[in-house]
């Protein structure tokens, strides 16, 4: 069936980098856009940011750019989130998504379970 | 770009219509249709039950309905069910250098 998994996340110091992985399956990753969306502890959804889906436009939310860079390897069906410079208000749960078939990234349509990033001296 | 503002809560008994509305501006949710509604249950990633304005995707219940009027979005939920009790955000493109905004949230509680 078609499924995100998430994985990377943990306890990360401030000024510490992570890399989250997401691992497609069920479904023809190339032909998708794909998005990172976090939301922090008790709080809303925030999006952060998106690859088409042959990975040559990128994009990222004005909170996480120059900081955070999103790749995809649609050989191995795998999605990344490399995180660099984290600060205190980057402690979200990481979704991954995917892009509603034929609406590039404006509706996410499959979503992963996240993966906890914990920034934390 | 802030966040699209929605009510901190929205309640309803069993069977009612209720409906939550998602206000922005003239850079997102007045200049396009590009607007979609997830609902969150605690714990769990959200699901997206609307898109491009009033499109449900397969799948998703009849009794949800989305519109839109100038920069305020709306989804009615009719037959209020206890299954129904959870989190829902909106969310717009945006003009603005961070192109996906989402709201602020409303938990839809059932009495």
């Amino acid at each position: 069936q078609v499924q995100l998994v998430e994985s990377g996340g943990g306890l990360v110091k401030p000024g510490g980098s992570l890399r989250l992985s997401c691992a497609a399956s069920g479904f023809n990753f190339s032909d998708y856009y794909m998005s990172w969306i976090r939301q922090a502890p008790g709080k809303g959804l925030e999006w952060v940011s998106y690859s088409s889906s042959s990975g040559r436009t990128i994009h990222y939310a004005d909170s996480v750019k120059g900081r955070f860079t999103i790749s995809r390897d649609n050989a191995k069906n795998s999605l990344y989130l490399q995180m660099n410079s984290l600060r205190d208000e980057d402690m979200a749960v990481y979704y991954c998504a995917r892009g509603l078939e034929g609406w590039d990234y404006y509706y996410m349509d499959v979503w992963g379970k996240g993966t906890t990033v914990t920034v934390s001296s | 770009q802030s966040a699209l503002t929605q009510p901190a809560s929205v309640s309803g008994s069993p069977g009612q219509s209720i409906t939550i509305s998602c206000t922005g501006t003239s850079s997102d949710v007045g200049a396009n249709n590009y607007v979609s509604w997830y609902q969150q249950h605690p714990g769990k990633a959200p699901k997206l039950v609307i898109y491009d304005v009033s499109n449900r995707p397969s799948g998703v219940s009849y009794r949800f309905s989305g519109s839109k009027s100038g920069h305020t979005a709306s989804l009615t939920i009719s037959g209020l069910q206890a299954e129904d009790e959870a989190d829902f955000y909106c969310s717009s493109y945006t003009s603005s250098s961070t192109p996906l905004v989402f709201g602020t949230g409303t938990k839809v509680t059932v009495l």
